[in-house]
């Protein structure tokens, strides 16, 4: 079964500052990738997602992260944050014609004002 | 469209009664997950549906668990007898099969706690 990692669980940054949080899956074949975000007392959105094609993918709210298959990595960037990103990020994959989804264990971002 | 939702948003019973958990999928969506997040084990698919059917329920932890999808736009899982070590959120998401592979777009989740 494919397995999700992403490292560290917590970060704290200021308002301005770039995130870059890192995902890798551990799975050979072919995998669709995704980003949740999940805000404070609120259900788990998806921000982006990679099927196929062009390995950056854009997503909501000014994120985006690159599919890098050789690394087997999934990372998720943003520019500038803001205090709004505040959130816990949920990175999870799934393979060709299975529709299991396995989540990492989730990034906590604080930014401060 | 309101969105998937679950019913009661939290729980709150003693060890050994019995738990029901709703969820109602978005309408179209063919594919129906449960989902369990705790802190320990974070998200964990519990088990998902296809057109109402059962597909995998390899993550459901013990037969204290069951789900059931009687139609299209209703699910349950029920936990009997529930214990402390159940308390968690559970999710239900739900997803169309079409463009590629689905993305599930989740509901509010069911805070429960056993006591």
């Amino acid at each position: 079964a494919q397995s999700v990692s992403q490292h560290n669980h917590h970060v704290i940054l200021s308002e301005a500052a770039s995130l870059e949080l890192g995902c890798n899956y551990s799975y050979g074949g072919t995998v669709n990738l995704f980003w949740y975000v999940q805000y404070p007392g609120q259900h788990l959105q998806l921000l982006l997602k990679y099927f196929s094609g062009d390995p950056l993918v854009k997503g909501i709210k000014g994120f985006e992260a690159e599919f890098i298959k050789s690394k087997f990595s999934f990372n998720l960037r943003k520019p500038s944050v803001q205090w709004s990103d505040t959130a816990e990020y949920f990175c999870a994959v799934s393979t060709y014609g299975n529709n299991r989804l396995a989540f990492g264990k989730g990034n906590q971002v604080v930014v401060i004002p | 469209d309101a969105g998937v939702i679950q019913s009661p948003r939290h729980e709150v019973t003693e060890m050994g009664q019995e738990v029901t958990l709703r969820c109602k999928p978005i309408s179209g969506h063919d594919y129906l997950f449960w989902y369990r997040q705790t802190m320990m084990r974070g998200l964990e698919l519990l088990i998902y549906f296809n057109n109402n059917v059962p597909i995998d329920d390899s993550g459901m932890p013990e037969d204290r668990f069951s789900a059931k999808m009687p139609n299209a736009s209703f699910s349950t899982l029920k936990i009997q007898p529930s214990e402390p070590r159940d308390s968690a959120v559970y999710f239900c998401a739900s997803s169309s099969g079409l463009a590629g592979g689905p993305s599930p777009f989740f509901g509010p989740g069911t805070r429960l706690t056993v006591l």
